[in-house]
């Protein structure tokens, strides 16, 4: 009964490929982001998207692209994976855009590595 | 612009004994303050928001706007509070995490 369902939960793949990440939220919550956590454990926001529509959009390059079919998922798609795109990377969700000061609830990650 | 600074990145204590995690925010408005807490290899979790002036796992945080700060404190530390600590405001339409402090709790 995961409130925010990411997959899969480890991903490996070569430099070059194209891959996407899954996210799912059952909290009702308008509003969904995509984190990105380094080795340095240093977390930055990607995206966020509120009612299927882009509201933040961090200087990340155009190869990530979000896809959010509907306010229940937000999904991330990388093209031409590079080595330095390794990381984990967390979806998140929030009931109302963050300056109503709704806590965000987090997905479980997916760690990716670029080989 | 809003900041959040946690000017420890790795901080290690014995079992028993107090800890205090530090967290500065800027902001010019009034932020809401969080703190999330990552054990190994898991998702974040809400530990503490300071609307709520809760103590949970026998943490607490008191907001101090003369300082700006939002330090988590906590009494007599435990193995189990061993992870990842994330300072973090809210406001703006935006979330800002600080760095990220790593506490370990030496037995």
């Amino acid at each position: 009964d995961t409130a925010v369902s990411q997959t899969p939960k480890y991903l490996v793949t070569q430099m070059g490929n194209d891959k996407s990440i899954k996210c799912e939220q059952n909290l009702g919550h308008d509003t969904m982001y995509w984190y990105k956590q380094d080795s340095k454990k240093f977390l930055k926001i990607m995206f966020s998207y509120n009612n299927k529509e882009l509201i933040i959009n961090e200087t990340v390059p155009n190869r990530f692209s979000p896809k959010s079919p509907d306010k229940a998922h937000l999904n991330l798609h990388i093209n031409s994976l590079e080595l330095g795109d390794s990381a984990v990377y967390f979806c998140a969700s929030s009931h109302l855009p963050t300056g109503a000061g709704s806590p965000l609830h987090f997905g479980n990650g997916t760690r990716l590595t670029v080989t | 612009a809003q900041r959040v600074t946690q000017p420890e990145k790795l901080l290690s204590v014995f079992k028993g004994a107090p800890v205090e995690l530090k967290c500065n925010y800027s902001y010019s408005g009034s932020p809401e303050l969080f703190w999330y807490v990552q054990y190994s290899r898991q998702r974040l979790q809400l530990l503490l928001r300071h609307i709520s002036r809760e103590s949970i796992k026998g943490f607490t945080a008191d907001l101090n706007k003369g300082e700006t700060s939002f330090h988590l404190k906590k009494p007599f530390a435990q193995e189990e509070d061993s992870a990842m600590y994330y300072c973090a405001s809210a406001g703006g339409n935006q979330f800002y995490f600080g760095t990220g402090t790593s506490l370990t709790v030496i037995p």
